[in-house]
This record gives structure tokens, sequence and C-alpha cells, in this order.
């Protein structure tokens, strides 16, 4: 089993950055040769992918935020990270770091997510 | 990009009702799908993934089916955890990875 849990603020002001974490703990460490992601839930909406970290390093960004988005990983704290700069009220949503399954095509392990509110 | 329709939006049933929710791509993707059930306040989980094949854990009421680009979820007799939103999520060469829009299973 991986346990997955967010952290970071719950309100962000408009055109500020919004730096999340997501820990790992549990039968796998974050540098086991997986791909781990975060995805989003605007108030009233789906799902939505935005960026996900191949944890030998490569990154994939959703091409709509792309500009906007960066994603790490450190390894010493069993963490990966997501910043996402001059945010609006637009980037208001629930945040859920994930982890891929082996194939990297689906997600098997998700955190149980934060509520981000970007408002002045 | 991929797009993924989901119908219908809505399923009003009762329990012990079967359940059919449709998952639509917009071109050929193989068998890259899986459904994920979601709960509010709750994490998603992954239920069937490669279209057909049942996540760890998850009952045998729940099977994934797939006829060229139309995907089906079927829940054979609905219990009463069951009552959620139900998507779709594909990912071919990145990116990106996709998820259909929703399907919120109801009691009537």
């Amino acid at each position: 089993q991986v346990q997955l849990q967010e952290s970071g603020p719950g309100l962000v002001k408009p055109s500020e950055t919004l730096s999340l974490s997501c820990t790992v703990s549990g039968d796998f460490s974050y540098d086991n040769g997986f791909t781990w992601g975060w995805i989003r839930q605007p108030p009233g909406k789906g799902l939505e992918w935005i960026a996900s970290l191949y944890s030998r390093g490569t990154t994939y960004y959703s091409p709509s935020l792309k500009s906007r988005l960066t994603i790490s990983g450190d390894t010493s704290k069993n963490q990966f990270s997501l910043k996402v700069t001059s945010v609006t009220a637009a980037d208001t949503a629930v945040y859920y770091c994930a982890r891929h399954d082996e194939s990297g095509y689906f997600l098997e392990y998700w955190g149980q997510g934060i509520l981000v509110t970007v408002a002045s | 990009e991929i797009v993924l329709t989901q119908s219908p939006a809505t399923l009003s049933l009762s329990p012990g009702e079967g359940a059919t929710l449709s998952c639509r791509a917009s071109q050929v993707i193989s068998t890259y799908l899986a459904w994920y059930q979601h709960k509010p306040g709750q994490a998603p989980r992954l239920l069937i993934y490669d279209a057909f094949k049942r996540a760890t854990g998850v009952p045998a009421r729940f099977s994934g089916s797939v006829s060229g680009t139309d995907f089906t979820l079927t829940i054979s007799s609905l219990e009463p955890e069951d009552f959620a939103i139900y998507y779709c999520q594909h990912r071919s060469n990145w990116p990106p990875l996709t998820f259909g829009g929703g399907t919120k299973v109801e009691i009537k």
C-alpha cells in the first residue's frame, strides 16, 4: 500500500505562486521508479490532470497549463511538489496527488486532496 | 488530443438495479482506459484498468468492456456504497492524460 498526503496553503492571493507538496509513505518510497502526478477538481467540475513526474526525472505537463507549472521531487523528504505561478480564481480547486501504476498509464493511489482557494 | 465523452451525465437508479455507464473515445485507443469511482470528500478510487481488468480489492459486480472506441462500465447490482461519480481516463503518448466528464450514479 501507498499513502499520499497533500500539504500546502488553503488560500492563495491572485497573481501569487501556489506551492503544494505530497508526502509518500507506506510500502513504497518516492524514488521507486514510478510516475507521480497531480490532478485537480475545480468546484462543481470534473477531474483535470495537471502534471506528472517520473521519479528518475522526466516531467509531463498539461499543455494548457505548462507555462505556469513546475513539478519536482525530493527523495530525501520522500516528497514531490507542484508549483503553479500567477494563479487566478480559475485555479481554485481540490488538488490531488497520485501515484501512477506500473504501466504509467493509470492512477493507482491517490491522496485525499487539499482545497486551495485563490482569493484576495 | 483524445476526447472522452461519458454518458449519461446522471443515472438515477435504486439499490439492487444494474448500471451501465458509457465512455466514448474520439479515436481508437486500444484498451488504454481506466474507470474511477469518486465520492465527495474522498480520494478517487481506481476500479478498472486496461478497459476490463479489475483493480485490487474491487468487487466482482464491477466490470469493464470495450467495443471499438466505446467503453462500458457495468455494475451488476448496485450496493448503497456504489452511488458516486464515475470517471473514465486515458493516457496515450504524453501529454496529456485525459478524463471524461463523469457520470453521477444517484439514488432514485
